[in-house]
């Protein structure tokens, strides 16, 4: 079965520092991978994922992750924290060619401090 | 495109009472749906999962029920409400590669 594991629950940057939120996944198969990201009170919203290819992608609000098979890793870097990132930040892993489930990890609190 | 509703977005219901929530989905037919609840530093747990009307799989044992009376309609509920199930409960749909797409959830709170 697939997991997932967030390092860390709550990240402090300052603004204009690097951001790194890590994730670790175990999967039997080829895994797809996910990052999403939650306002207060509200639903997720997909920031970035790997199905297949290249393994570094790029997402929105100038976020990338790297799949990196060999560590079974799918860490999420911003090279500039902005306020606006401030969120929760959440990893999910599920089995390519599998749509049954999607499974999350338990999240990461990022504040930035001015 | 497609987008997913939920309501209502805050429930404030007593120990004992029913709960109802409902999730519609607009831009696609035949969808595989899904019930999260988020609760503090926890992550989002998955509770129900349909691929399709009538079909309901329960990931976890607990005071809560799911339905698909249609196609693109999602039911969680409840006959009487417990303490712990007060959360933020999130509907779900997944599409190509399962990515998912969320409503903006309800926070439920149990008094």
């Amino acid at each position: 079965a697939q997991s997932v594991t967030q390092l860390g629950s709550h990240v402090s940057v300052s603004e204009g520092a690097l951001v790194l939120l890590r994730c670790n996944y175990s999967s039997s198969v080829p895994p797809y991978l996910f990052w999403y990201v939650q306002y207060p009170n509200q639903g997720l919203q997909l920031l970035l994922k790997y199905t297949t290819g290249a393994t570094l992608v790029k997402g929105i609000n100038g976020f990338e992750a790297e799949f990196k098979k060999s560590e079974t890793s799918f860490h999420l870097t911003k090279p500039s924290a902005h306020m606006s990132d401030a969120a929760e930040y959440f990893c999910a892993v599920s089995e390519a060619g599998n749509t049954d489930k999607l499974i999350f990890g338990t999240g990461t609190r990022l504040q930035v401090f001015p | 495109s497609q987008t997913i509703h939920q309501w209502p977005a805050t429930l404030v219901q007593p120990v004992g009472s029913p709960l109802s929530l409902e999730c519609t989905v607009e831009g696609t037919s035949n969808p595989n749906l899904y019930w999260y609840r988020q609760a503090a530093g926890r992550g989002l747990q998955l509770l129900f999962y349909s691929v399709g009307i009538g079909q309901i799989s329960s990931e976890v044992p607990q005071n809560l029920s799911a339905s698909r009376p249609q196609d693109r309609q999602f039911i969680l509920s409840s006959k009487k409400l417990l303490l712990s199930d007060s959360g933020f409960y999130l509907c779900a749909w997944i599409g190509d590669y399962t990515e998912a797409f969320f409503g903006q959830g309800t926070r439920l709170t149990v008094v």
